[in-house]
């Protein structure tokens, strides 16, 4: 079965410095892999999804994420944090269709930006 | 326009009671979603709807059920409300099935069962 481990709980950074949020999945064949982004008292809005085309994603707000097969990782970076980015942060695996097809989300990564 | 709406936004009611949340998507998608969030921000799907169809259904309490009057909307219906039923509840909706479809979050039903 799929799963997905997200390494830190909370993390905290300064404006203006790297953004570095883990996650490493398992899956038995090639996966689709997500993160989301959830700002306080909202709903979860994409950032980024690796669908087997490039192995580096771009998405929005300035992240990007690299696919590793051989590390089995999907860690979002972002070059230099804003204020805006706190938020909390969900990576999401998915390997198949129908009844395996459905996201499998990582118990979220925290994130603070501190001025 | 809001892309996926629910309401209500908060719901605080008794335990053994009988409540409904509501969920529209105006962006024409085929397939809709329920989740669930628990107090430690895990994630958990609960159902996926594909045309009025229901195309999975976890390993939830038949006290839930959802339903679908077309495929604008999916409603979820709780019977007999419990204490551990407390959490906040997204209603999701994606062009396509998964796997590699992108979701569309609503803002969340925050449920509080006393």
């Amino acid at each position: 079965a799929q799963s997905v481990t997200q390494l830190g709980s909370h993390v905290s950074v300064s404006e203006g410095a790297l953004v570095l949020l883990r996650c490493n999945y398992s899956s038995s064949v090639p996966p689709y892999l997500f993160w989301y982004v959830q700002y306080p008292n909202q709903g979860l809005q994409l950032l980024l999804k690796y669908t087997s085309a490039a192995t580096l994603v771009k998405g929005i707000n300035g992240f990007e994420a690299e696919f590793k097969k051989s590390e089995t990782s999907f860690h979002l970076t972002k070059p230099s944090a804003h204020m805006s980015d706190a938020a909390e942060y969900f990576c999401a695996v998915s390997d198949g269709g129908g009844s395996q097809g459905n996201l499998i989300f990582g118990k979220g990564t925290k994130l603070s930006v501190k001025p | 326009d809001t892309a996926v709406s629910q309401t209500p936004k908060y719901l605080v009611t008794q335990m053994g009671n009988d409540k409904s949340i509501k969920c529209e998507q105006n962006l024409g998608h085929d397939t809709m979603y329920w989740y669930k969030q628990d107090s430690k921000k895990f994630l958990k799907i609960m159902f996926s709807y594909n045309n009025k169809e229901l195309i999975i259904n976890e390993t939830v309490p038949n006290r839930f059920s959802p339903k679908s009057p077309d495929k604008a909307h999916l409603n979820l219906h709780i019977n007999s409300l419990e204490l551990g039923d407390s959490a906040v509840y997204f209603c999701a909706s994606s062009q396509d099935p998964p796997p590699e479809s992108t979701q569309y979050f609503g803002p969340g039903t925050r449920l509080t069962v006393l």
